[in-house]
């Protein structure tokens, strides 16, 4: 069965700053990885995708992501914080059409 | 873009009410899904459709049904609402397997709370 953790349940970071989201996952297979974004109020929108190639990601937004096999993680970085970055943040792995996700890192901008 | 319509944003039922979610999408996605998100538990999926009138039982099926007559509706149904189904329900859709690099579209979500 396949499972992510996120280990941070709420981050704050000062507006400027870097920010890192951790994701670990377990998965039998090579995994198909997504980082999704929700801000107050909305659904889920996709910030980036992981199937195979360079394991380093890029995205919307500023957001880019890495991908360790030996570490079964996929966390994602950003590196200058925008205050419009506050939201939530979910990690997902499986197969496309069967995604199981995350319990979400909530992200505190500060100014 | 791909739209995922979900009929509404708030809705406030009675507890044993009979409670319909109405979710719509507009490009012709084979796979329709509705996940429960809560604090701290992230979302977890109810039930998934690969097919018109096609579906198959997520993580957390119990109290819900689910139906799909046509390729662009997904329904789901609380056949009689509990207190513990007070929750945000989210609709979501994708290709079916040649369209694995997409991902997923969400729809804006319904808050469903049961008094």
């Amino acid at each position: 069965a396949q499972s992510v953790t996120q280990p941070d349940i709420h981050i704050t970071v000062s507006e400027g700053a870097s920010l890192e989201l951790r994701c670990n996952y377990s998965y039998g297979a090579t995994p198909y990885l997504f980082w999704y974004v929700q801000s107050p109020g909305q659904g889920l929108q996709l910030l980036l995708k992981y199937f195979s190639g360079d394991t380093l990601v890029q995205g919307i937004k500023g957001f880019e992501a890495e991908f360790k096999r030996s570490q079964s993680s996929f966390n994602l970085r950003k590196p200058s914080v925008h205050w419009s970055d506050a939201a939530e943040y979910f990690c997902a792995v499986g197969p496309s059409y069967k995604l199981s996700f995350g319990a979400g890192t909530t992200v505190t901008v500060r100014a | 873009d791909v739209k995922v319509t979900q009929s509404s944003r708030y809705l406030v039922k009675r507890t044993g009410e009979k409670v319909f979610l109405e979710c719509v999408q507009d490009m012709d996605h084979e796979n329709m899904f509705w996940y429960r998100q809560d604090p701290g538990l992230g979302l977890r999926l109810i039930y998934f459709s690969y097919d018109v009138k096609m579906k198959e039982k997520g993580d957390i099926p119990e109290g819900y049904s689910v139906s799909r007559e046509k390729k662009e509706r997904f329904s789901l149904i609380l056949e009689s609402a509990s207190t513990n189904q007070t929750s945000m329900y989210l609709c979501a859709s994708s290709l079916g397997p040649r369209g694995l690099f997409y991902g997923y579209t969400f729809g804006s979500g319904t808050r469903l709370t049961v008094v």
